[in-house]
């Protein structure tokens, strides 16, 4: 079983659908962090959680420690936000990483 | 805001062939990673460096070496190439805390015929 476990492993929303991705992890950990990967690459970091929730624009995560498990929402979504959706915890010094979720938003 | 860069984008060897990717960040970071990522795998960490000629093995790092010999520039270096490294090599960087956010370069895409 993998550290980290991300659902559903791929995604395809209408533009506007409320859109949540899971994260459950079974190490302890002092960080959890989602990532952004478009197409090309490039990996942009969108949320550091250690408790309780953050926004940034119409991105909502969250996390439940005593549950393990993180969510990642996205309200009235957009076909830019079509991308993979990584999850990894700070576990020591190093990350772990979830095998990420790839979304497509439709038109 | 932090760069990372990498030398390549995409990089095409032939098996047997030694191949240097090189990775430089421009934040003055102590910490910086090697990871590579496949399709259903997702990142996995292949070596890491928390200092100058400092480095730790990561998950997965048989077939590959690391050079840190300044603190703004980490090398990979596959000795000899496999078929079975063709991948998405990323690098990226972080201050010491190592769980802090991780800023990553755009990636290699290697592929070894």
């Amino acid at each position: 079983k993998n550290e980290v476990e991300q659902s559903p492993q791929n995604l395809t929303a209408q533009e506007g659908e409320f859109i949540t991705i899971n994260c459950s992890y079974s190490v302890g950990i002092s960080a959890l962090h989602w990532l952004q990967q478009h197409p090309g690459g490039g990996i942009v970091s969108l949320f550091m959680l250690s408790s309780g929730k953050k926004k940034h624009g119409r991105l909502i995560a969250t996390i439940n420690i005593q549950e393990k498990h993180s969510s990642l929402h996205i309200t009235a979504s957009h076909p830019r936000d079509s991308a993979v959706y990584i999850c990894a915890v700070g576990s020591g010094n190093k990350l772990v990483f979830g095998a990420g979720t790839i979304l497509r938003v439709k038109s | 805001d932090v760069k990372v860069t990498q030398s390549s984008r995409y990089l095409v060897k032939r098996t047997g062939e030694k191949v240097f990717l090189e990775c430089v960040q421009d934040m003055d970071h102590e910490n910086m990673f090697w990871y590579r990522q496949d399709p259903g795998l997702g990142l996995r960490l292949i070596y890491f460096s928390y200092d100058v000629k400092m480095k730790e093995k990561g998950d997965i790092p048989e077939g590959y070496s690391v050079s840190r010999e300044k603190k703004e520039r980490f090398s990979l270096i596959l000795e000899s190439a496999s078929t079975n490294q063709t991948s998405m090599y990323l690098c990226a960087s972080s201050v010491p805390t190592g769980t802090d956010t991780q800023y990553f370069g755009p990636g290699t895409r290697l592929t070894v015929l």
